[in-house]
């Protein structure tokens, strides 16, 4: 089983709709996690970290459930510019950083 | 944005030759990373450093060789490249100490014929 699980869409959704991706985890020693936006070829961004159970940055929150390891991202009144693909990351600490395979976003006029 | 460079951005090689692809971070960051990434495949980890001269290797290692002999630089080398090393290749630097966010550089795309 890979390592880090994501479901790779695409989600197409109209603009001001609110979106949540998920991402399951098998590494129950991850400690701290990341989701990352990436644009049509570009690198990956750093969107948010999240220590505890989970962040809030503006229109975006990430929730951490360890009990059923996985962690997702909501993203309230979606703008065009939110379209990307979002890549969730585990950290356990020991070892780099693996990314799962992205979530693909499309927000539609 | 974090201080990280790749060179070149863009290359297009032939079989059988040798390509070597350069970072560089301006960050004193200790730990540095190659990957590749290639359509339904995401992002995958080739090598990376822990330290100057220490370096172990990732899930798709196999054709490829890096060095680092100064804590700036991390170079991935492709010693005969071949036509299934046409991707994209990211470099990515992590200060594991301050909350071990991950940066990266601007990515390398390159073509072998």
């Amino acid at each position: 089983r890979k390592e880090v699980e994501q479901d790779p869409g695409p989600f197409n959704v109209p603009e001001g709709a609110t979106v949540a991706f998920n991402c399951t985890y098998s590494n129950s020693a991850s400690q701290s996690f990341f989701w990352y936006r990436q644009d049509c070829r570009k690198e990956p961004k750093l969107l948010m970290s999240v220590y505890s159970s989970g962040n809030e940055d503006g229109r975006f929150t990430a929730q951490l459930n360890r009990a059923s390891q996985y962690i997702s991202l909501l993203i309230r009144d979606s703008k065009l510019s939110d379209s990307a693909t979002y890549l969730c990351v585990g950290d356990s600490g020991n070892t780099p950083l693996v990314f799962g395979k992205g979530t693909r976003l499309s927000v539609i006029a | 944005d974090a201080g990280i460079t790749q060179s070149p951005r863009h290359k297009v090689t032939e079989t059988g030759t040798p390509v070597t692809l350069r970072c560089h971070q301006t960050e004193n960051h200790r730990y540095m990373y190659w990957y590749r990434q290639d359509p339904g495949h995401g992002l995958r980890l080739i090598h990376y450093s822990y330290g100057v001269k220490d370096t172990d290797k990732g899930e798709v290692s196999d054709g490829y060789s890096v060095s680092r002999s100064k804590t700036e630089d991390f170079l991935l080398t492709l010693e005969s490249a071949t036509s299934s090393q046409t991707s994209v290749y990211f470099c990515a630097i992590r200060n594991r100490g301050q909350g071990g966010e991950q940066f990266f550089g601007p990515g390398t795309r390159l073509t072998v014929l």
